[in-house]
């Protein structure tokens, strides 16, 4: 299958400074991404739908101003959470839907995911 | 409306038993896919299956099997002769197959296979 890369695995940071995210598809063209955030125990709740060179569409109730999201090319997406507060703390984990060689559109592929904790 | 729901929050089961992992979907879609993924402690998920709308044959896979039932809506996983290593949650979740829809995720089944 497919393989999506997430970047880092685990990020401790300071209140009040920011936090990037990366998640590349390493063998095929990511068209589509997907960040989810996930609390401890609880399901994936979808945050944001980015196709490559347009703007991201958001989820109702997540702040855009605080979680960037570029999608500059079709094999980085980047998720930046702004101004980082101890609420903020979870498992972020990007999917990638592309095109490439017998690869099935309608899956989607899942980066390892970033555990952030903001102190 | 798109939504997957998983009843059952916790399973702990003897190492070697059988275990059913239930999935009930909800979709206007006539086209979908179904998934089930493994999350196992250290977070990331792993696939295991997926399944679209307009194949209901039940597929085996080693000790997993799956069964698809398109009339009541369910896409239970199985787990034969369970092990420790089995031991993670597990997430079914659905999707509308367009390019660009998003996954659905149930709530996630918790299972811990105990020695």
């Amino acid at each position: 299958g497919a393989v999506v890369s997430q970047h880092p695995s685990r990020v401790i940071c300071k209140s009040g400074t920011s936090v990037k995210i990366e998640c590349r598809s390493l063998d095929f063209q990511a068209t589509t991404m997907f960040w989810y955030r996930q609390f401890p125990k609880q399901s994936l709740m979808l945050m944001a739908t980015s196709n490559e060179g347009s703007k991201a569409t958001y989820e109702q109730g997540v702040e855009k101003d605080k979680f960037l999201i570029n999608h500059a090319s079709l094999t980085l997406s980047t998720l930046t959470v702004t101004s980082a507060h101890p609420e903020d703390s979870s498992f972020y984990i990007c999917s990638a839907r592309g095109v490439g060689q017998d690869l099935p559109n309608t899956e989607a592929f899942f980066g390892q995911g970033t555990r952030l904790t903001v102190v | 409306a798109q939504k997957v729901t998983q009843a059952q929050t916790e399973i702990s089961v003897v190492e070697k038993e059988d275990v059913t992992l239930d999935c009930v979907y909800e979709t206007r879609d006539t086209t979908y896919y179904l998934f089930w993924y493994k999350q196992p402690p250290s977070g990331e998920l792993v696939f295991l299956i997926r399944r679209n709308s307009f194949d209901e044959q039940n597929e085996i896979s080693g000790r997993y099997s799956w069964n698809f039932q398109k009339s009541t809506s369910s896409f239970n996983f199985t787990i034969t002769a369970s092990q420790v290593v089995d031991s993670a949650v597990y997430f079914c979740a659905l999707n509308g197959g367009n390019t660009g829809n998003q996954f659905y995720f149930g709530t996630g089944t918790s299972l811990t296979v105990i020695p």
